[in-house]
This record gives structure tokens, C-alpha cells and sequence, in this order.
């Protein structure tokens, strides 16, 4: 029974390159959701996706930020441009249904140099 | 935007001490979830409770979901070493009250002393 598995773990980007953020979810789960953590921070809602669709992105920046969970492959979060204030570990979580407890991968651990 | 507030902060405790933490907000939720937060990995989910009143336990841990839904505790008797990390509260608001996602407190470090 995999868990949520996010990949890479850590990752790496200079000012202005890409970052592409990957997440399967938990077998069975077609509820995925993606939260930002900045250092001694509580998660921060971003962007919850069903397949092929984005349901709620009122947590996600306006520009640079995109999201998509198509309906073969994993969840995506891709950061274009990135800037220093970018960083941060990145975290996605699924669950079988929307009021139902969302379990969590263990994140990307983003840093921009 | 939604928030909690989480109290305390910090705990330094003994072992074998009980420890207790609160989340309590302005809005209503309808679902309050506890998690536990070790360096490196993800938010590992505790208790999950889902009505006003609901009290939970899960083995050592105890939470409930308090009358007016704005609010949420969590118990952990006869601490032990490897209950040290950082638990986090976290609420569902009702559907078109908001994010769908979660929004979570700011986290209470648990500490403890040999």
C-alpha cells in the first residue's frame, strides 16, 4: 500500500529556470491537493485538482504557478521563473473524496539559488 | 483568508506527562483534523473527527471537535520520547464556505525531557 509519493525530494533551481513538482497519489484517491510550507509555518492551501480538472486554485499565485493532474500520470505543479522567494518544501496530499482525510507525501524540498 | 490560531506554541515537558493543545477560529468548520509533523517528512494524520461534540481517541491521543465547531483539542497521555515533533490542526470549512483545501494552525513543538 504505497503511500502519497512526491518526486524529487529535493530540488535545486537558479533564479528564472523551472520547477516541475511531481505527485501520485494514494492508490484509490482521485482527490489531490497541493500546500506550500515556508520554515516554522503551517501548510498553506494552493490548488485542489480532480482528474483533468482544477476545482479550487484560490490558494495559488496569480502568475508563474500552474497545476494540472491529467487523467494518465502523476499530479504536476510547475513553477516558472522562479524567484529566491520561491522556496519553500512544497507538499501534496490525496484522498478518496473531498470531505474525506487527506493523507500526505513527504514533499519537495524546493531551493532557488 | 481563514486562520487558526493554535496554542501553545511550544511545550517542554516531562516524560510520562500528559499533554494538551487547542485550535480554536472565527469560522465554523465542518471537519477538524490533527496532525503529527516529524523534520524531513510530511503531516502523518492522528484523529480525524467529523461532528460537534465528537470526542476520538487513537491509542494514546485524544481529541475532540468542540460544540460550536469553531474549535478543536488534543490530549496525549503518558508521553513518550517519540512523541516529540510538531502537531498540527487542521480544519475543513463547510463547501462553498471557502478553500477547499485545508487550512491549518501554525503548529505546536512538542518537546520532551528525559
Amino acid at each position: 500500500n504505497a503511500g502519497v509519493m512526491q518526486n524529487p525530494r529535493h530540488l535545486v533551481r537558479r533564479r528564472g529556470q523551472e520547477a516541475r513538482l511531481r505527485c501520485s497519489p494514494m492508490k484509490g484517491h482521485s482527490h489531490v491537493y497541493w500546500y506550500r510550507q515556508l520554515p516554522e509555518e503551517g501548510l498553506k492551501f494552493m490548488v485542489y485538482l480532480q482528474k483533468e480538472n482544477i476545482i479550487d486554485e484560490s490558494g495559488m499565485p496569480k502568475e508563474r504557478f500552474s497545476a494540472e493532474f491529467p487523467k494518465e500520470g502523476p499530479s504536476i505543479l510547475r513553477i516558472q521563473q522562479v524567484v529566491r522567494g520561491d522556496s519553500a518544501a512544497y507538499f501534496c496530499a490525496s484522498s478518496p473524496g473531498q470531505t474525506q482525510p487527506q493523507h500526505f507525501g513527504d514533499g519537495t524540498r524546493l531551493s532557488i539559488l | 483568508g481563514q486562520q487558526l490560531n493554535q496554542s501553545p506554541q511550544s511545550m517542554f515537558i516531562q516524560e510520562g506527562e500528559d499533554v494538551s493543545m487547542n485550535c480554536t477560529s472565527s469560522s465554523i468548520f465542518n471537519t477538524w483534523l490533527w496532525y503529527k509533523q516529524d523534520p524531513g517528512e510530511g503531516p502523518v494524520l492522528l484523529i480525524a473527527l467529523y461532528k460537534a461534540g465528537e470526542l476520538t481517541s487513537n491509542g494514546r491521543l485524544t481529541a475532540q471537535f468542540g460544540i460550536t465547531r469553531k474549535d478543536s483539542f488534543l490530549n496525549i497521555s503518558a508521553s513518550i520520547p517519540s512523541d516529540v515533533g510538531i502537531y498540527f490542526c487542521a480544519g475543513l470549512l463547510p463547501s462553498g464556505g471557502g478553500a477547499d483545501g485545508l487550512t491549518f494552525g501554525k503548529g505546536t513543538h512538542l518537546i520532551i525531557q528525559p
